[in-house]
């Protein structure tokens, strides 16, 4: 069945440094959303790629859909310690009443000041 | 608006008990989704329910089970609880029946003894 994969598990950085999680999918999407979760807390919805290609950033953070629109990254430039968190990436399985969304399990970001 | 609720917070109970926990979406949003967290297996996807009825389900076996009211409230119920029911209990809901953004709330903390 579809599977949503990210990498890596786990990533520490220093504070300043750059941070990049990625998402692939065994098929194509319709749409792909990233989530962050803080730890203790619940995940907040971040954003939403919908067409081939697409590229959106919020100040540090860079969201890509791939071309084929199979994979995804979010890439965060010089973290801090509010980066703190398991990002996560969703995509949409089936169609109508039957659409749920898949999830990867995360990428758990770790910074040291 | 108010955000997404979810009752109780924290929860423990012993091994073949049954429990129920309780959601209350966003004002307007008639999508609830369910999902189970644990560390390490990211979240699981429970069951989805739209307009008083179940639209989705996971791989969960029968006793994991849940109900929609007509003002969109939600309670899920385990019944003969096991030790590896212990988990954090997320809902979310969204505006409509397809996944657009999910918002979650803070999460039930069961644990099973």
């Amino acid at each position: 069945g579809q599977q949503v994969m990210q990498i890596p598990q786990y990533q520490h950085v220093q504070e300043g440094e750059d941070f990049t999680t990625y998402c692939n999918s065994s098929t194509t999407l319709s749409n792909i959303q990233w989530y962050k979760q803080r730890p203790g807390g619940h995940p907040v919805f971040l954003i939403q790629l919908v067409k081939s290609g697409e590229v959106k950033k919020q100040k540090r953070l860079t969201f890509q859909f791939g071309e084929a629109k199979k994979n995804s990254s979010l890439h965060i430039t010089a973290t801090q310690t509010t980066d703190v968190g398991t990002y996560f990436c969703a995509g949409p399985k089936g169609a109508g009443n039957n659409r749920k969304l898949i999830w990867g399990l995360g990428t758990s970001l770790a910074v040291n000041p | 608006k108010a955000g997404v609720t979810q009752t109780p917070r924290y929860l423990i109970k012993t091994r073949g008990q049954q429990v129920t926990l309780s959601c209350s979406p966003i004002s307007g949003h008639r999508s609830v989704s369910w999902y189970q967290q644990t560390p390490g297996q990211g979240l699981q996807f429970l069951f989805e329910y739209f307009s008083e009825t179940q639209r989705n389900k996971g791989n969960f076996p029968g006793r994991f089970s849940g109900r929609q009211f007509s003002n969109s409230r939600s309670e899920m119920n385990v019944s003969t609880l096991e030790l590896g029911d212990s988990a954090l209990y997320l809902c979310a809901s969204s505006l409509v029946g397809d996944p657009y953004e999910q918002y979650f709330g803070p999460g039930t903390r069961l644990t099973v003894t």
